[in-house]
């Protein structure tokens, strides 16, 4: 069974901080990893992928991959109070075809 | 507009009345996929369907089974629907080339009584 594991939150940051998420993921031989967003009573918005250990640089957004740690994370610098949501985690497995979800961190952005 | 839907996006039912949950896509995506969502337990893959006439498994296929005749259309068929499969379903698609960035259908809340 291939596990993601999330700190559930709730994680609550003052608005213009950086908000950081983490994720483990148990599958060494996992491909690609995601991040979503997911606002109350709505469905799942992709905000980035990254395959490649680094960090990957989009807007706001910072996605940072150590495959050797097992490990992804997410930076969410100048956080805004519409940043308040669920992310979720994801994992690609090795032959791309299924996705493991971890079980999301909640964030509150205090204005 | 590119778009996942689904119907219904509420449904109330009662044990062993079977009942589908219909999903497509205008993307001309060749994968698609349906997730429930459960407090606690995050979003779990039930099935996936990589082209016309290809599925598999996820996760948490029990009590479930799909079809896939039309590239746009991959509906979720509960045969006989029991109250442990009450929950949040979201279809999924992608493009099956690359990193798969999946476009999530707005979701069906389902209670079984």
């Amino acid at each position: 069974q291939k596990e993601v594991e999330q700190n559930s939150g709730p994680l609550s940051v003052p608005e213009g901080a950086i908000a950081s998420l983490n994720c483990t993921y148990s599958d060494r031989v996992s491909q690609s990893f995601f991040w979503y967003r997911q606002y109350s009573g709505k469905s799942p918005e992709l905000i980035m992928s990254i395959y490649s250990n680094g960090d990957k640089e989009d807007g706001r957004f910072t996605a940072q991959l150590n495959k050797a740690s097992q490990y992804v994370s997410l930076l969410i610098r100048d956080s805004q109070p519409s940043d308040s949501a669920t992310y979720l985690c994801a994992v690609n497995s090795d032959t791309g075809n299924q996705f493991y979800f971890g079980t999301g961190t909640s964030l509150t952005v205090i204005p | 507009e590119a778009q996942v839907t689904q119907n219904p996006r509420y449904l109330i039912t009662v044990t062993g009345k079977k009942l589908t949950v219909t999903c497509s896509q205008n993307m001309n995506h060749e994968y698609m996929s349906w997730y429930r969502q459960d407090p606690g337990l995050g979003l779990r893959q039930i099935y996936y369907s990589m082209n016309v006439e290809v599925t598999d498994k996820g996760d948490v296929p029990e009590g479930y089974k799909v079809s896939r005749k039309e590239k746009r259309n991959f509906p979720l068929i509960l045969e006989s629907p029991s109250p442990n499969q009450t929950s949040l379903y979201f279809c999924a698609s992608s493009s099956r080339s690359g990193v798969k960035t999946q476009y999530f259908g707005p979701g069906t809340r389902l209670l079984v009584l």
